[in-house]
């Protein structure tokens, strides 16, 4: 069974430093996906990728998170200046196409901004 | 905005009981998508669906997008099926992952 594998899997951060969260996608997956879920709260969308750029993005996802496709196969996502408000578990998704095929999670990263 | 309600918020059964989730919206969508939440925190997705039913295995999911409105049916439910189950719909056009918006999710406990 492909899988999405996502890195760290906690991660303890400083207010204010720069997180990096990596995911790799199943690998003849074209389309990409940030999700994250604060303790108790609903999952949240945050942005979409293909073709090397953002398709889609929610409010949350403002100019202090970043997304990028370095290699071809990592998916990462940054966050400049982390805030207490951004403690929550990040998933990464990706499907092989936009629509009609299913969309695989990977375990999530557990951030913990202190 | 889509607002996605879920109930019951969570459900505690027996072995073997049939268990129905619901879930409704408020806005037109093209797709709806129910997601199992494990109890360490992964996400795996279960059905995609933008009319009717579908049917994999103990687990039927329906539509009715006229009454914006789905279901989630177990059955023979099995202590195995305890998890969180979320709806999330989507508004984009052929219904993919772009910008889900998902319910708080129903908390499922079967005990054996």
């Amino acid at each position: 069974e492909p899988e999405v594998t996502q890195t760290p899997s906690h991660q303890v951060t400083q207010m204010g430093q720069e997180v990096i969260l990596r995911c790799v996608p199943i690998s003849n997956h074209l389309y990409f996906y940030w999700y994250r879920q604060i303790l108790g709260q609903k999952v949240e969308f945050l942005v979409s990728f293909y073709n090397n750029e953002i398709s889609e993005k929610s409010e949350i996802f403002d100019d202090q998170f970043s997304v990028e496709r370095p290699d071809g196969s990592n998916f990462t996502l940054k966050i400049r200046s982390t805030k207490l408000e951004d403690s929550a578990m990040y998933f990464c998704a990706s499907s092989r196409t936009r629509t009609g095929n299913t969309i695989y999670f990977g375990e999530g990263s557990w951030l913990t901004v202190v | 905005k889509n607002e996605v309600e879920q109930s019951p918020q969570n459900l505690t059964a027996q072995e073997g009981e049939f268990i129905t989730i619901n879930c409704s919206y408020s806005v037109g969508i093209s797709a709806l998508h129910w997601l199992q939440q494990h109890p360490g925190g992964g996400i795996v997705s279960l059905f995609m669906l933008s009319s009717g039913k579908k049917k994999h295995g103990r687990l039927i999911a329906t539509i009715n997008i006229q009454e914006k409105h789905s279901s989630l049916h177990i059955t023979a439910s099995h202590p195995r099926d305890s998890a969180v189950y979320i709806c999330a719909v989507s508004m984009y056009s052929g219904g993919g992952a772009d910008g889900l918006t998902f319910g708080k999710g129903t908390h499922l406990i079967i005990q054996p």
